[in-house]
């Protein structure tokens, strides 16, 4: 089975701070993204990465910027962590097949987290 | 522009009964693909199905069964017998093959809950 595992069940921060979320997945897979969850609107991209080194842009990737040094890890950052930034979100990772694109996303538990 | 709506936001049904949850899609890309994912409370979305545009054909896969209906761009999601376990919030997403290939956008996604 996949396992994605996001480092923070619960996270609590202040207005300003800086602020790491940590996302690693056991299967190799070259594909990692990071979504916010909210109410009412769903799940948003923020950044999505290829495979090591590289990374894209989202629907949504004012505030924030991401990092891959390596395959199985995919760090999520907010640089000045603002309110507006409250939110659930969920990392996911996924296999790149030449042969088949269609192979579904694999999502870790979530970080719920608060910005006061 | 790709689009998903569920205009179910909640469903409250009694255990056993049958219950659709509706989805439809926006693309203009004629190849594509949908997918339903399930979030219990635990916070991790599960993958449940796969679909691409070129398969019409429904699918069935012990209480639940998928409704894709390119005519009405829908992909509709039912559950049969409910059962309490079945209470968890479901999105249905799709992905582009040619426009922004490595993203899914989502729906607003249906909360359903299964009274006993």
């Amino acid at each position: 089975d996949v396992k994605v595992t996001q480092s923070s069940r619960y996270l609590v921060k202040r207005t300003g701070e800086k602020v790491f979320l940590e996302c690693v997945q056991d299967m190799d897979h070259e594909n990692m993204f990071w979504y916010r969850q909210d109410p009412g609107l769903g799940l948003r991209l923020i950044y999505f990465s290829y495979d090591v080194k590289m990374k894209e842009k989202g629907d949504i990737p004012e505030g924030y910027s991401v990092s891959r040094e390596k395959k199985e890890r995919f760090s999520l950052i907010l640089e000045s962590a603002s309110t507006n930034q409250t939110s659930m979100y969920l990392c996911a990772s996924r296999i790149y097949l030449r042969t088949d694109s269609n192979q579904p996303q694999h999502f870790g538990d979530g970080t719920r987290l608060s910005i006061l | 522009a790709q689009k998903v709506t569920q205009a179910q936001t909640e469903i409250s049904v009694v255990e056993k009964e049958d219950v659709t949850l509706d989805c439809v899609y926006e693309t203009r890309d004629t190849t594509y693909y949908l997918f339903w994912y399930k979030q219990p409370p635990s916070g991790e979305l599960v993958f449940l199905i796969r679909r691409n545009s070129f398969d019409e054909q429904n699918e069935i896969s012990g209480r639940y069964s998928w409704n894709f209906q390119k005519s009405t761009s829908s992909f509709n999601f039912t559950i049969t017998a409910s059962q309490v376990v079945d209470s968890a919030v479901y999105f249905c997403a799709l992905r582009s093959i040619i426009q922004g290939a490595q993203k899914l956008v989502f729906g607003q996604g249906t909360r359903l809950t299964i009274n006993p």
